[in-house]
């Protein structure tokens, strides 16, 4: 999981509720990634950053929100649009000219 | 659209033996790379083949391309309780970021 730390590693939300999943890397790459996971099933790509202030949405964004303000850091917001938010998010970082990425821990968002 | 299907879904050997999964993809491809998941934890980047390469090694994992087919395989030798995890294929698609399979559940039985 290398220099890259996500929290909380459990996460539980009422309906209704938003919730901010960190992510914060050492590695000083540019490119961040928010990947979902659903049981038995592959990535998901929510949001990615290449740069800081920059960000572009993935494939399903509806329901999320994300900001890159610092280089190091690359928080997800979900918020109550999302319908069905249980799962296993991860993020990940790419440094420049590699296609490698590297992954945290993750965070699991169960809703109650 | 690009995407990666591993095969077979799940695959539980004897430890000692070879494990064998494979990728296949519909559209050409750059590069395609291998991961590890182990259950409820982050992945682990293992091998990058590019589109001019036909094999790779690293250990006791082999990667093969071939590009004519649209697949890849990746063969761990002689395995281990360790190797069990989750193995997925991911492909870059046309804006460069990566399509990732369902992947392929592997146990290695003691």
């Amino acid at each position: 999981d290398g220099g890259i730390t996500q929290s909380p590693k459990y996460l539980f939300r009422k309906e209704g509720q938003n919730v901010t999943l960190s992510c914060e890397q050492n590695l000083n790459h540019d490119a961040m990634y928010w990947y979902r996971q659903d049981p038995g099933q592959g990535l998901r790509l929510i949001y990615y950053s290449q740069i800081v202030n920059d960000f572009q949405k993935g494939d399903i964004a509806e329901g999320y929100s994300v900001s890159r303000e610092k280089k190091e850091s690359f928080p997800l917001t979900v918020t109550s649009a999302q319908k069905n938010p249980t799962a296993f998010y991860l993020c990940a970082t790419a440094g420049p000219s590699t296609d490698t990425q590297y992954f945290g821990p993750g965070t699991r968002l169960t809703v109650l | 659209s690009q995407q990666g299907e591993e095969d077979p879904q799940a695959l539980s050997i004897q430890e000692g033996e070879n494990a064998t999964m494979n990728c296949s993809y519909k559209t050409s491809i750059n590069n395609l790379q291998w991961y590890r998941q182990n259950s409820g934890r982050g992945l682990v980047h293992l091998i990058l083949i590019r589109s001019n390469e036909r094999e790779k090694h690293s250990g006791r994992l082999r990667v093969t391309l071939d590009t004519s087919k649209k697949s890849s395989s990746l063969l761990i030798t002689a395995s281990r309780a360790a190797d069990t995890a989750s193995y997925f294929c991911a492909l870059p698609d046309s804006n460069y970021q990566l399509i990732w399979g369902a992947g392929t559940k592997l146990i290695i039985k003691p």
